[in-house]
């Protein structure tokens, strides 16, 4: 699976838009990137995820660079709800079917 | 989470007592996985399932041991507890990466 980068933290308005950055360098041709978020001490919770398009669900949108190499999460109104460490993982579908989670980035949005 | 239920929340054991931790789904998913999260480390893959009987090793999967006689259970043992076996369980389900993991509540278990 490929090795991704997040930054450790990130500050966010409440109200505005919360981008939330990946590197995927070395992403293979069948790998997808997934989305997730822990908030607090609960179970984490599934986002979204993607190949090469970009998509969109009621909870964010995900951004993939044309050569597959970084991706952006996007929470287009942050609330303090959001408040959470997301977590970005690349991986081929139909192989293993695990994912192996990194050390996220633990997004704060403020008042 | 709806359809994925852990137990017990939270336990107290003493080193080198057996423990049990069980995973009950509700949806009838093929792939159920059980992690432990700890400060520093993240959340990593203890030992997974692709079916009924069908388990494999995680990255961690060192003192634990798994098994699934229904498709619905996913029970986690520590055959002989240690304390660096404190930790915060999570199991989680799915019916395949395509559709993402819905992650149970969690266990909280302390060796003393």
């Amino acid at each position: 699976d490929a090795k991704t980068t997040q930054p450790p933290s990130m500050d966010c308005a409440e109200g505005r838009a919360a981008n939330l950055p990946c590197n995927h360098s070395t992403i293979s041709g069948n790998e997808y990137v997934y989305w997730y978020r822990q908030i607090h001490s609960q179970g984490p919770q599934y986002i979204i995820h993607g190949l090469k398009n970009n998509e969109t669900n009621e909870m964010a949108s995900l951004i993939i660079t044309e050569d597959r190499k970084s991706s952006t999460l996007i929470l287009p109104h942050a609330t303090l709800r959001d408040t959470a460490v997301y977590y970005c993982i690349a991986t081929p579908v139909g192989g293993s079917e695990k994912l192996v989670f990194g050390k996220g980035t633990k997004l704060t949005v403020n008042p | 989470d709806a359809g994925i239920t852990q137990s017990p929340r939270h336990k107290v054991t003493e080193t080198g007592t057996p423990v049990t931790l069980r995973c009950h789904q509700t949806e009838n998913h093929r792939y159920m996985y059980w992690y432990r999260q700890d400060p520093g480390h993240g959340l990593r893959l203890i030992h997974y399932s692709y079916g009924v009987k069908d388990t494999d090793k995680g990255e961690v999967s060192d003192g634990y041991s798994v098994s699934r006689s229904k498709t619905e259970d996913f029970l986690l043992t520590l055959e002989s507890a240690t304390s660096s076996q404190t930790s915060v369980y999570f199991c989680a389900i799915s019916q395949g990466l395509d559709y993402g993991y819905t992650f149970g509540s969690g266990t909280r278990l302390t060796v003393v």
